[in-house]
């Protein structure tokens, strides 16, 4: 059973350009989250999608958007990279139908994304 | 913001030893979970506790909640070098967002 996935490992970009980072969930989860982390930081939550529909949001600006598609995979897109955006973005999936784990959040490795 | 903060930041231990973390947070919470991170690489889940919990074992692991005092601990028993990382409380409240604290950086010397 696979689980969270996500893609690409590691990225380089420069200020302005734009990123798409990409996640599978573990196999039977319908929901997907989406956090960034600083170094040193904690992760902070950006958005959430269910039924391909944002869900919830945190305090990030309109930059960063999502999507999901129906198989509930799910892309994080990032435009006007700035400097700061430099972080690892991890994808976390659950599930609100089966409510497998009592609301477990299992994450993926992470996209280690740096902006020059 | 983030709204659990670990204490201590760091924490460094004998191989053998136990290790206890703290985590404290700000408003009611449905459950809290604990997760663990190698060398800034994903989040592994290791605990969830609900609010109605006081106390949770897991192996080696034991999560204790106070909702009145709202805190959280998390002790390690007999620790060994590859307990080595980052270890995060995190509270959430059904299957909304998980709001992270800042961490707990252990190492477990050999």
């Amino acid at each position: 059973d696979a689980g969270v996935t996500q893609s690409p490992t590691h990225l380089i970009k420069t200020r302005g350009q734009q990123v798409t980072l990409r996640c599978s969930p573990k196999s039977g989860h319908d929901t997907v989250s989406w956090y960034q982390q600083a170094l040193g930081q904690g992760p902070q939550f950006i958005f959430q999608y269910y039924e391909e529909e944002e869900r919830q949001r945190g305090n990030f600006p309109d930059r960063f958007s999502g999507h999901q598609f129906p198989n509930y995979s799910s892309e994080l897109n990032v435009n006007a990279l700035l400097l700061g955006d430099s972080a690892l973005y991890l994808c976390a999936s659950s599930s609100i139908v089966k409510r497998e784990g009592v609301d477990t959040q299992y994450f993926g490795p992470g996209t280690r994304l740096t902006v020059l | 913001s983030q709204q659990g903060e670990e204490d201590p930041q760091a924490l460094s231990i004998q191989e053998g030893e136990n290790a206890t973390m703290n985590c404290s947070y700000k408003t009611s919470i449905n459950n809290l979970q604990w997760y663990r991170q190698n060398s800034g690489r994903g989040l592994v889940h290791l605990i969830l506790i609900r609010s109605n919990e006081r106390e949770k074992h897991s192996g080696r692991l034991r999560v204790t909640l106070d909702t009145s005092k709202k805190s959280s601990s998390l002790l390690i028993t007999a620790s060994r070098a590859a307990d080595t990382a980052s270890y995060f409380c995190a509270t959430g409240y059904g299957s909304e967002k998980l709001v992270f604290g800042k961490g707990t950086k252990l190492t477990v010397n050999p």
